[in-house]
């Protein structure tokens, strides 16, 4: 079965220090991977995807993926930090016979000034 | 072009009613997925039709159902609401079976039940 983990439930950085957000999935053929922020009160917002080719991913907001086949991981990074990064980020997969999108857990960014 | 739409923002019911939950998609898109974002407990998957068909099923009661209309537009029915129904429902739209279509997201319904 597809699953999403999220191993960090929240992580606070420094603004203007890098981010990396963890991502690990769970799937038996190629995955098409997601990666969503989610501000407060708000739906989500697609930051970036990945299904084939390159396997470093640029996304919105200057965020990117790379994804690791070996270790099952898509995480997210970001080199630079803005205060208006914070928010909730959302890990997806998609993809298999039911076709539905399954997301992780979420991960909660906090930026110090 | 229009985004994801749901309505109503909020509702609030009693223990013991049903919830009505609507969903109108992007334009052109043939699949919604229905969402239930408890608090601390991310996103749960609920639903996903997809011309006019229920296609898969998370692990939710029977009490929790839903329908798509020819339009596309999707209804979430709550039913013998509990306390613990209290969450964001969200709904997302997407191309059906597009290579690498991602998911578009309403603003969701906040439900609160009292």
């Amino acid at each position: 079965a597809q699953s999403v983990t999220q191993p960090d439930i929240h992580i606070t950085v420094s603004e203007g220090a890098s981010l990396e957000l963890r991502c690990n999935y769970s799937y038996g053929a190629t995955p098409y991977l997601f990666w969503y922020v989610q501000s407060p009160g708000q739906g989500l917002q697609l930051l970036l995807k990945y299904f084939s080719g390159d396997t470093l991913v640029q996304g919105i907001k200057g965020f990117e993926a790379e994804f690791k086949r070996s270790q099952s991981s898509f995480n997210l990074r970001k080199p630079s930090v803005h205060w208006s990064d914070a928010a909730e980020y959302f890990c997806a997969v998609s993809g298999g016979q039911g076709f539905s999108f399954i997301f992780g857990k979420g991960t909660r960014l906090l930026v110090k000034p | 072009e229009a985004g994801v739409t749901q309505s109503p923002t909020h509702l609030i019911k009693t223990r013991g009613q049903q919830a009505t939950l609507r969903c109108s998609p992007i334009s052109g898109h043939t699949s919604v997925y229905w969402y239930q974002q408890a608090l601390g407990l991310g996103l749960q998957f609920l639903l996903w039709y997809d011309e006019g068909e229920e296609r898969n099923r998370g692990n939710f009661p029977p009490r929790f159902s839903g329908r798509q209309f020819p339009n596309y537009s999707s209804e979430l029915n709550v039913n013998a609401l509990e306390l613990e129904d209290s969450a964001l429902y969200l709904c997302a739209s997407s191309l059906r079976f597009r290579v690498g279509s991602e998911a578009f997201f309403g603003q969701g319904t906040r439900l609160t039940v009292v």
